[in-house]
């Protein structure tokens, strides 16, 4: 079955601890994104990667570092600097062709709690 | 920076009546895509809308595009309880990443 999974589906996390969210794609999609979805709301980029060992800051980077060494996985760390973390934590994936029309497939998220 | 609107930002309809969700869009782009998720869920690509007068329906939906007016709209016909949801339109701009909507809260009464 391709698809992207993000594990885990629950993390809690104590105050001034790193933690990182995993996401993993068998797509073969290029690109990659990391979201955060807030209640209520919509959806801001934290950060995305167009190709291995590339990444670009989104809106809301800040307090959140990303790495991308293997094209299927695009894992996501919340630093201690990140003050509010507290969220619901979607990666997505994109096959990157020359004319760029394809849609975003996520995965299923993982929730984040602060302790 | 690209501002994606949308309203309204909650609906309570009907079953088995019409309506339309609006998604305006700041910046040129002919590239727009829409979103389904149910709650505590991810989101389901619904339609990608992807040139000035684009119309695509699956079932009960229905999504236009129109890229000089920079508007997209989701039409329910004969809305039913599964679906119930939040809809969100997204805008691709240059390629490299989507701006989405607030999203819309859709309740459908029996």
């Amino acid at each position: 079955d391709g698809g992207i999974t993000q594990s885990p589906k629950y993390l809690f996390r104590k105050e001034g601890q790193n933690v990182t969210l995993s996401c993993e794609q068998n797509l073969n999609h290029d690109a990659m994104y990391w979201y955060r979805q807030d209640p209520g709301q919509g959806l801001r980029l934290i950060y995305y990667s167009q190709i291995v060992n590339d990444f670009q800051k989104g809106d809301i980077a800040e307090g959140y570092s990303v790495s991308r060494e293997k094209k299927e996985s695009f894992p996501l760390t919340v630093t201690s600097a990140q003050k509010n973390p507290t969220a619901f934590y979607l990666c997505a994936s994109r096959r990157r062709t020359g004319t760029y029309t394809d849609t975003q497939y996520f995965g299923p998220g993982t929730r984040l709690t602060v302790l | 920076e690209l501002k994606v609107e949308q309203n309204p930002l909650f609906l309570s309809m009907q079953e088995g009546k019409n309506y339309t969700i609006y998604c305006n869009y700041s910046t040129t782009s002919d590239r727009l895509y829409w979103y389904r998720q149910d709650p505590g869920k991810s989101l389901e690509s619904l339609f990608v809308l992807l040139s000035n007068g684009a119309v695509k329906q699956e079932g009960r939906l229905m999504a236009s595009l129109d890229t000089k007016a920079r508007l997209s709209t989701l039409h329910i016909t004969a809305a039913v309880h599964d679906l119930s949801a939040t809809y969100f339109c997204a805008v691709d701009l240059l390629g490299n990443q989507f701006y989405f909507g607030t999203g819309t809260s859709l309740t459908v009464i029996p």
